[in-house]
């Protein structure tokens, strides 16, 4: 029974270069959250998607940064042009969406490092 | 706007010696959820308890309690007998009520627990 699987857990990056994160939900979980996590602080909600839709995307900044959930396939974060202030871990989450009772599961993180 | 405090940014205690983490949350929601989650040193997270703000019923599982009092916006984590291997940084997080399929969590600062051997 697989939890949320990411990758890569570690990507390192020069300054200017795209950076793609990739993340597979739990089996039969529908909902996705991107959370960041700069370094000493608490997570940062980002986006949530469901399949090929994005619900709210009110915590990405408003530029380099994208995110989809494809009907196939994992969701995937996408950095274009790093800058230096992108370096941090980036969680995704899912959960069943289970009205009134959702629980949102962690995996592993990817630890972006830009040069 | 919602917002969660965990004061206490690290604590250090010997093992065997029971710690309480402290969460104080915001919100002017009447239905919210408060969490709790650990982050070893190896990175993940993991999930340890929900809580439905109509339930304020406190939950024991072995070692760890949690006290939810809504008179005080509070959600302590108790750990009792604390071992070496509940070292981590550990996060309260708070979301709002189900709407249409978004429960964005937002999560305190977190307390680096240490416990020494």
């Amino acid at each position: 029974n697989a939890g949320v699987m990411q990758n890569p857990r570690h990507l390192v990056r020069r300054r200017g270069q795209e950076a793609r994160l990739r993340c597979s939900p739990m089996k039969g979980h529908s909902h996705v959250y991107w959370y960041r996590q700069l370094p000493e602080e608490g997570l940062k909600f980002m986006v949530y998607l469901q399949k090929e839709n994005i619900i709210d995307e009110s915590g990405m900044p408003k530029e380099r940064f994208s995110a989809e959930f494809p009907k196939e396939g994992p969701s995937i974060l996408r950095i274009q042009q790093v800058v230096r202030g992108d370096s941090a871990a980036y969680f995704c989450a899912s959960s069943p969406g289970t009205p009134w009772a959702d629980t949102q599961y962690f995996g592993p993180g990817t630890r972006l490092t830009v040069l | 706007a919602q917002k969660v405090t965990q004061a206490q940014t690290e604590i250090s205690v010997v093992e065997k010696e029971d710690v309480t983490l402290d969460c104080v949350y915001e919100t002017r929601d009447t239905t919210y959820y408060l969490f709790w989650y650990k982050q070893p040193p190896s990175g993940e997270l993991v999930f340890l308890i929900r809580r439905n703000s109509f339930d304020e019923q406190n939950e024991i599982s072995g070692r760890y309690s949690w006290n939810f009092q809504k008179s005080t916006s509070s959600f302590n984590f108790t750990i009792t007998a604390s071992q070496v291997v509940d070292s981590a940084v550990y996060f309260c997080a708070l979301s709002e009520a189900w709407i249409q399929g978004a429960q964005k969590l937002v999560f305190g600062q977190g307390t680096r627990l240490t416990i020494n051997p």
